[in-house]
């Protein structure tokens, strides 16, 4: 079945600096990628996605990129800051299973 | 506002004692679900819902009924709780087919069973 992993389990990153995420998938099929931020206390929240025939996609400080021949997709936060904050999820489909298989989570810490 | 409503918030509960958690969405939705996320094991998912009267399992569906009866309600029922379905719950919602959008997530109900 459908494998999500995802690496660091933790980052730390200082206010203003990068933040990346990566996220590898073990089913060739899947075609939709998103991503979750969830802070304390609150459910998941979309913040981006992307679709299998993208190869990148940006909105304001946040891109994902998408290499399907390695099947391997990452989150990209640029300039940092505190409220960035959270547990960031990646997921990948299963067409044949109508749902999405989550990965274990990154816990993003932004020091100010 | 588009949202997802799960109700309670937080409930402490004895083994054996029958329960039911609600959640509405007010966005007219046709895919529903629920999930349990617990430390080290990220979100699993129990049941899920295509339409009305149309329900699934998911991967950890042991111990859990559901059901759907109107679009906007799917609430998840523990007949006979136990210690090991304590948990974060969170119920979810999308607007077409769960493996091609965005989900919307509730606020999340947490569940201790002693």
């Amino acid at each position: 079945g459908e494998n999500v992993e995802q690496h660091p389990s933790t980052l730390s990153v200082q206010e203003g600096d990068s933040a990346v995420i990566k996220c590898t998938y073990s089913d060739s099929a899947s075609n939709y990628f998103p991503w979750y931020k969830q802070e304390l206390g609150k459910g998941p929240q979309l913040i981006i996605d992307i679709r299998s025939n993208v190869g990148e996609k940006k909105d304001q400080r946040i891109a994902v990129t998408l290499n399907k021949t390695a099947k391997h997709f990452s989150l990209h936060i640029t300039e940092t800051q505190p409220e960035d904050s959270a547990v960031y999820f990646c997921a990948a489909s299963i067409p044949s299973y109508d749902k999405v298989i989550f990965g274990p989570g990154t816990s993003l810490s932004v020091i100010p | 506002e588009a949202q997802v409503t799960q109700n309670p918030r937080y409930l402490i509960t004895v083994t054996g004692k029958k329960l039911t958690v609600t959640c509405s969405q007010n966005m007219n939705h046709e895919y529903m679900s629920w999930y349990r996320q617990d430390p080290g094991l990220g979100l699993r998912q129990i049941y899920y819902s295509m339409n009305v009267e149309v329900t699934d399992k998911g991967d950890v569906p042991e111990g859990y009924k559901v059901s759907r009866k109107e679009k906007r309600n799917f609430p998840l029922i523990l007949e006979s709780p136990s210690p090991n379905q304590t948990s974060l719950y969170f119920c979810a919602s999308s607007r077409g087919r769960g493996d091609n959008y965005g989900y919307t997530f509730g606020s999340g109900t947490r569940l201790t069973v002693v």
